[in-house]
Formats: C-alpha cells, sequence, structure tokens
C-alpha cells in the first residue's frame, strides 16, 4: 500500500522569505502522480503542482517548484516570495499511474506566513 | 465558469440521528469523488463515481454510508446512523474525466456528531 508523509505539521515564515515543505512517500509502482495541495483557511482545497514520476524535470508554478528525487522517493514543496496568501494547510498526495486510482493524501503541514 | 457547490455547508446532529449532503460538481465534469477529512488529517476518499456508475467505492462504510449519482451530475452522500467518529469535513471534488485528470474541490460540510 501507498503511504504519503509529511513531518512537518506546523511552519511559520516571515512574508517575502523562502520556505520548503517536506514530503516522503513509499511505493513499488514505478509510474505515478505526485501533488501538493493547499487548503487555506476556507477550505476550499485547490491543486498548486504536479509532477509526473517519469519526467526527471522538477515541475514550477511561478513561485512555487518542487524537488522530486524519485530514488529517495522525497517530493519537497519550495515557495519562493512567500506571500500572506500562501498561509494555508498543505497537502501532499501520490496516485499511482491508473485511469482510475484514488489520490492518497498526507496528514498536511500547516503554513503560516507573518507579516 | 461556477465552482463545486456543497450544502450544508455546517451541520450539527445526535448520534444515531441521520444526516444527508449534497453536491453539484462543475459542468460537464464526469468524475465526482466524495472525500471524509478528520481533523489533523489529510482527505480520504469515500467512493467515486465516473457518470452515474461507481468506480471505486472501498473505502465507504457501507453498513452506515451511502451515495447516489442520479443522471450522472448531482450527488447525495447519506450517513444513517451517524456515530461520534462520523464527525469530520466532507469534501466533493469533481473532474474533467479520469482520475489522472484535475480535481477540483468544494468548500466541503463541517460535520458535528454530539
Amino acid at each position: 500500500a501507498q503511504t504519503v508523509t509529511q513531518s512537518q505539521p506546523e511552519m511559520s515564515v516571515q512574508e517575502a522569505e523562502t520556505v520548503t515543505l517536506s514530503c516522503t512517500y513509499d511505493t513499488s509502482e514505478s509510474n505515478y502522480y505526485l501533488f501538493w495541495y493547499k487548503q487555506p483557511p476556507s477550505r476550499q482545497m485547490i491543486l498548486v503542482i504536479r509532477q509526473e514520476a517519469y519526467k526527471q524535470q522538477n515541475a514550477t508554478e511561478n513561485r512555487f517548484s518542487v524537488n522530486f528525487q524519485k530514488a529517495a522517493k522525497s517530493f519537497s514543496l519550495k515557495i519562493s516570495d512567500s506571500q500572506l496568501g500562501d498561509t494555508a494547510m498543505y497537502f501532499c498526495a501520490f496516485m499511482k499511474w491508473s485511469r482510475d486510482d484514488k489520490i492518497i493524501f498526507g496528514k498536511g503541514t500547516r503554513l503560516h506566513i507573518l507579516p | 465558469e461556477a465552482g463545486v457547490a456543497q450544502s450544508p455547508r455546517y451541520k450539527i446532529i445526535e448520534k444515531r440521528q441521520s444526516v444527508a449532503f449534497w453536491c453539484n460538481p462543475i459542468s460537464g465534469h464526469a468524475t465526482l469523488y466524495w472525500y471524509q477529512q478528520i481533523l489533523g488529517q489529510g482527505p480520504k476518499l469515500l467512493i467515486q463515481f465516473q457518470n452515474n456508475g461507481v468506480v471505486d467505492d472501498s473505502q465507504l462504510p457501507k453498513d452506515r454510508f451511502s451515495a447516489e449519482r442520479l443522471k450522472g451530475v448531482d450527488s447525495t452522500l447519506k450517513i444513517q446512523p451517524a456515530k461520534l467518529e462520523d464527525s469530520a469535513v466532507y469534501l466533493c471534488a469533481s473532474s474533467l474525466g479520469t482520475g489522472t485528470d484535475t480535481q477540483y474541490f468544494g468548500p466541503g460540510t463541517r460535520l458535528t456528531v454530539l
């Protein structure tokens, strides 16, 4: 069974700083997807970034980028120039390369951006 | 484009009572998901529909939970009877096609069972 572990329950950083959220996962699959989801205090979850395991290049979306280390089964999220609106729960998630498989979420990291 | 709609936003019930949640996905989205998010944990998939057929309900406690998606659009999730451990946020999400498509989440329904 696949598992996703986020070892940082909570983090705080000053506005404009760079912050890295950690995620490790366990799987015997060779093809899969990895995601970072953001859940702001209003609770509507949105996709931040996704990575296909077969791609060696790390995904980036504006200020958000990932460090994908397939051999180490590590998938960290870096937020550059952090903004107050980045305050949220961040979930790392895994999904097998399968037409109808489910997403497995980690327990989340609560990120506070301080003014 | 309207997002995923859910109602009610909050519900408080006594244990052993029944409760129902409603979800309206984004127009044209074939796949609909119900998740349970217990405080301090990530969402857990309860059931996945493709149009009006069930794709995965392996984690749905079928002795008390039921869900339907009539005509492949709206969906309802019911709990009967509720237990204390059912207190959670119930999230609905939809995607255009298969599980690899981006899932769009609704605001959720926070259920408190007393």
